[in-house]
């Protein structure tokens, strides 16, 4: 069974520009987590989703980023118009509903020049 | 602040010894998660504690939550170098787990 899959693993982009961020669940997981984290600091919850749903985007700047689960492909993390602070690893997890286990992938590292 | 805030902030140990971190929170949980995480690499889920629990075991980790005063403790025994990592404790408590800032532990062989 493949894991969570996230690519690219490393994004590089300049200020200004727009990222986008690629999730593949598991097999057989329809909710997705998108989490942030900052060098030596615990991730932080962005937002959830459930195919085709966004379910709570609390966590994620009102401005500049976005997320969708499309009922086909991947789910997509974007955001636009990146600046220096937006630097930082972002994860991806799934599981099977809301009370198992999150899998998590091995996330993909943002920098921004 | 952070939900869950771990403690201590780092650990260095033989190979050999036991382990202990331990995880504090403040509101109420649905249940209890600890992960690890290798450097550069994504979490592992290593045990879920439900809040009606009170212990759990998974080969050398044992979990231990208190709900009356909101704390959680986990213990890797006979540690090995591969232990080394940092350790996470989440909190679910609706849509989403709130991580703490993690306890990194070093095993030295």
């Amino acid at each position: 069974n493949a894991g969570v899959m996230q690519n690219p693993r490393h994004l590089v982009r300049r200020r200004g520009q727009e990222a986008r961020l690629r999730c593949s669940p598991m097999k057989g997981h329809s909710h997705v987590y998108w989490y942030r984290q900052l060098p030596e600091e615990g991730l932080k919850f962005m937002v959830y989703l459930q195919k085709e749903n966004i379910i709570d985007e609390s966590g994620m700047p009102k401005e500049r980023f976005s997320a969708e689960f499309p009922k086909e492909g991947p789910s997509i993390l974007r955001i636009q118009q990146v600046v220096r602070g937006d630097s930082a690893a972002y994860f991806c997890a799934s599981s099977r509903d809301r009370e198992q286990p999150q899998h998590f992938g091995d996330g993909t590292r943002l920098s921004i020049l | 602040s952070q939900q869950g805030e771990e403690d201590p902030q780092a650990l260095s140990i033989q190979e050999g010894e036991n382990a202990t971190m331990n995880c504090s929170y403040k509101t109420s949980i649905n249940n209890l998660q600890w992960y690890r995480q290798n450097s550069g690499r994504g979490l592992v889920h290593l045990i879920l504690i439900r809040s009606n629990e009170r212990e759990k075991h998974s080969g050398r980790l044992r979990v231990t939550l208190d709900t009356s005063k909101k704390s959680s403790s986990l213990l890797i025994t006979a540690s090995r170098a591969a232990d080394t990592a940092s350790y996470f404790c989440a909190t679910s408590a609706g849509n989403m787990l709130t991580f703490g800032g993690g306890t990194r532990l070093m095993v030295k062989p």
